[in-house]
């Protein structure tokens, strides 16, 4: 089992262009999670889906998209850059949501100068 | 809203010795509350959740403890070693999860 994967691990960005975060999970999991991580605190939520089909807003969802395109995918799009974005964006999945344990995918180290 | 405080932010101890990381949260209504490791550019590892009924939990020379009154948790590392050098976060479990910023730990041989 891979666990959870991210695509791609780094990625340079111009101010206003757009990409695409993948993450992808083999464990069967009903529920999936993305986290910004910047220095000096900690992980926080951008998106989550607690089911497929469905997609909900965290701590910090301003200049984000999400698709849960199957139980096993889920992608996170930045439609126009910032540097605000600069970070390293982490992807995790757990059987259900609430109180059940997160893994976590390797991450993604994203610039946008 | 929940915060989640982990002091010290740094910690350097000599190998062999024993320590405490320290979380601290504000609310004390979560389900559970988890401890993990992150090495330099790599993701978040699972080293132990406690549930909000459990008192403390252990795996190896790890041992986490969890005082929902006080809104205190404490993961003990005994006998450490080199190899334990990383950054260790907790996070609590309420509707969503909530991480403290870390403690980057450095035991020197």
């Amino acid at each position: 089992n891979a666990g959870v994967t991210q695509t791609p691990k780094f990625q340079v960005l111009k101010t206003g262009q757009s990409m695409t975060l993948q993450c992808a999970q083999d464990m069967n999991h009903n529920s999936m999670y993305w986290y910004r991580q910047d220095p000096g605190m900690g992980l926080r939520l951008i998106y989550y889906s607690a089911s497929e089909g469905t997609t909900d807003k965290g701590e910090v969802p301003n200049g984000y998209n999400v698709s849960r395109l199957n139980k096993r995918e889920f992608s996170l799009r930045l439609e126009s850059a910032a540097p605000s974005q600069t970070s390293v964006y982490f992807c995790a999945s757990s059987s259900n949501p609430g109180p059940y344990e997160q893994y976590f995918g390797p991450g993604t180290r994203l610039t946008v100068t | 809203k929940q915060e989640v405080t982990q002091i010290p932010a740094a910690l350097s101890v000599p190998e062999g010795e024993n320590l405490v990381l320290n979380c601290s949260f504000t609310d004390s209504a979560i389900y559970n509350l988890q401890w993990f490791r992150q090495d330099p550019g790599k993701g978040l590892t699972s080293l132990l959740l406690i549930q909000s009924s459990q008192r403390e939990q252990t795996s190896g020379r790890l041992n986490a403890s969890l005082d929902k009154s006080s809104g205190r948790s404490t993961l003990y590392i005994a006998a450490s070693q080199p190899g334990d050098s990383a950054t260790y976060l907790c996070a609590v479990v309420e509707s969503d999860m909530r991480f403290g910023a870390g403690t980057r730990l450095t035991v020197k041989p």
